[in-house]
């Protein structure tokens, strides 16, 4: 069984920017979900992605965007980016909403540092 | 608005004590409860997973307790090793386990 994966490990940007982070879900999994972890903090939640919908979004502006892919694997995408998204940022994939046991696993992160 | 509490911020113990993590929520209606493991710089490792009908859970030397009724977890380590130095996080589910809310975390060392 292969675990979540993120790419890349880590990335610097300059403000204004644009990035994409990209995650591959847990075999078996078809829902992925992605946070925010700013240094000191606990991760926020920015969206989930359920066969390649949006399925609930955060507290996040629209330069916060994300696609799901058939094979259930998904990119999250920050425009115009700011020093304030400076961040770890993670992937957690599960079985589909509402099943009974909801167990979310994550991905290693990426380190995003904006300059 | 759902908020997750965890004390204390931090704690130091000896090697070999048995210890306690609390974590607190403000709205009973959660789905589910998660408790993590973070290691610096890296991503959370899921100890245990408390269902909302249930009241603990067990893994080694980990036990986890939800007492939905009044907002608390609680995670106990038996016997603490130095391996087990970390930052620990709460996590509940809400809005039918979609999105995860956690708390700040307790960052755990445990001395030789």
């Amino acid at each position: 069984e292969t675990g979540v994966t993120q790419s890349p490990t880590h990335l610097i940007k300059t403000r204004g920017q644009q990035v994409t982070l990209r995650c591959s879900s847990q075999s078996g999994h078809n829902t992925v979900s992605w946070y925010q972890q700013a240094l000191g903090q606990g991760p926020q939640f920015i969206f989930q992605y359920y066969r390649e919908e949006e399925n609930g979004r955060g507290n996040f502006p629209p330069r916060f965007s994300g696609l799901q892919f058939p094979n259930y694997s998904s990119e999250l995408n920050v425009n115009a980016l700011e020093l304030d998204d400076s961040a770890l940022y993670l992937c957690a994939s599960t079985g589909a909403p509402g099943t009974p046991f909801y167990e979310q696993y994550f991905g290693p992160g990426t380190r995003l540092t904006v300059t | 608005k759902q908020e997750v509490t965890q004390i204390p911020a931090a704690l130091s113990v000896p090697e070999g004590e048995n210890l306690v993590l609390n974590c607190s929520f403000t709205d009973s209606a959660i789905y589910n409860l998660q408790w993590f493991r973070q290691d610096p710089g890296k991503g959370l490792t899921s100890l245990l997973l408390i269902q909302s009908s249930q009241r603990e859970q067990t893994s080694g030397r980990l036990n986890a307790s939800l007492d939905k009724s009044s907002g608390r977890s609680t995670l106990y380590i038996a016997a603490s090793q130095p391996g087990d130095s970390a930052t620990y996080l709460c996590a509940v589910g809400i809005q039918g386990a979609q999105k995860l809310v956690f708390g700040q975390g307790t960052r755990l060392t445990i001395n030789p």
